[in-house]
């Protein structure tokens, strides 16, 4: 069974920074590009960032670009986003996803429960 | 980048009844449009991919049509399970984006 576990949403201030994990079970995580997707409070769904199943290639939002770094440990079964420079409309429910196999990682099959990031003076 | 437009923003129904939610794109995306569905508190769930392709363990009252600009997203017969938001999705331009929703809830 495919499992996605994210962790390490809290709050944080304006300016700080964060860093997410995701740990992943169920399926040859190495072999897999991941993405993060977000959810502000009452909104609609919004792609963050994306990663290659080598680590190789990293794709970001313009809204998150040169603020958020996506990285993985292949080793660990783990994804990872690292949060700079947040700001009040970084506020949402962060979800890790698989990606299924495909040219780019643009489609998303398994999901996580998300985590919780309030950016908040 | 692409805007997709979900309509209705909410559909009131009853157990049984058939479902139809449309999605229309701001340019072509051929077919490589998705659905996923989102209960309250969940993560969202893949149920439709490139337009009318069910992922896997997705009962076969979920149905997806269209290409180009208009997609349709059609429930046949509602479950009570089935009562959630909608997001309709885009891949034929980078980034990927979503559409707004559509609620469809009980009547």
């Amino acid at each position: 069974e495919v499992q996605l576990l994210e962790s390490g949403g809290q709050v944080a201030q304006p300016g700080g920074s964060l860093r997410l994990s995701c740990a992943v079970s169920g399926f040859t995580f190495r072999s897999y590009a991941m993405s993060w997707v977000r959810q502000a409070p009452g909104k609609g769904l919004e792609w963050v960032s994306a990663i290659s199943a080598s680590g190789d290639n990293t794709y970001y939002a313009d809204s998150v670009k040169g603020r958020f770094t996506i990285s993985r440990d292949n080793s660990k079964n783990r994804l990872y986003l690292q949060m700079n420079s947040l700001r009040t409309d970084d506020t949402a429910v962060y979800y890790c996803a698989k990606c299924p196999p495909g040219a780019v990682p643009d489609l998303f099959d398994y999901w996580g429960q998300g985590t919780l990031v309030t950016v908040s003076s | 980048e692409i805007v997709l437009t979900q309509s209705p923003a909410t559909l009131s129904l009853s157990p049984g009844e058939r479902a139809t939610l449309s999605c229309w794109a701001s340019q072509s995306v051929s077919s490589y449009l998705a659905w996923y569905q989102q209960k309250p508190g969940q993560a969202p769930r893949l149920l439709i991919y490139d337009a009318s392709n069910r992922a896997a363990g997705i009962p076969v009252r979920f149905s997806g049509s269209g290409s180009g600009t208009d997609f349709t997203l059609t429930i046949s017969s509602l479950e009570p399970e089935d009562f959630a938001v909608y997001y309709c999705q885009q891949r034929f331009n980078w980034p990927p984006t979503f559409g707004q929703g559509t609620k469809v809830e009980i009547k």
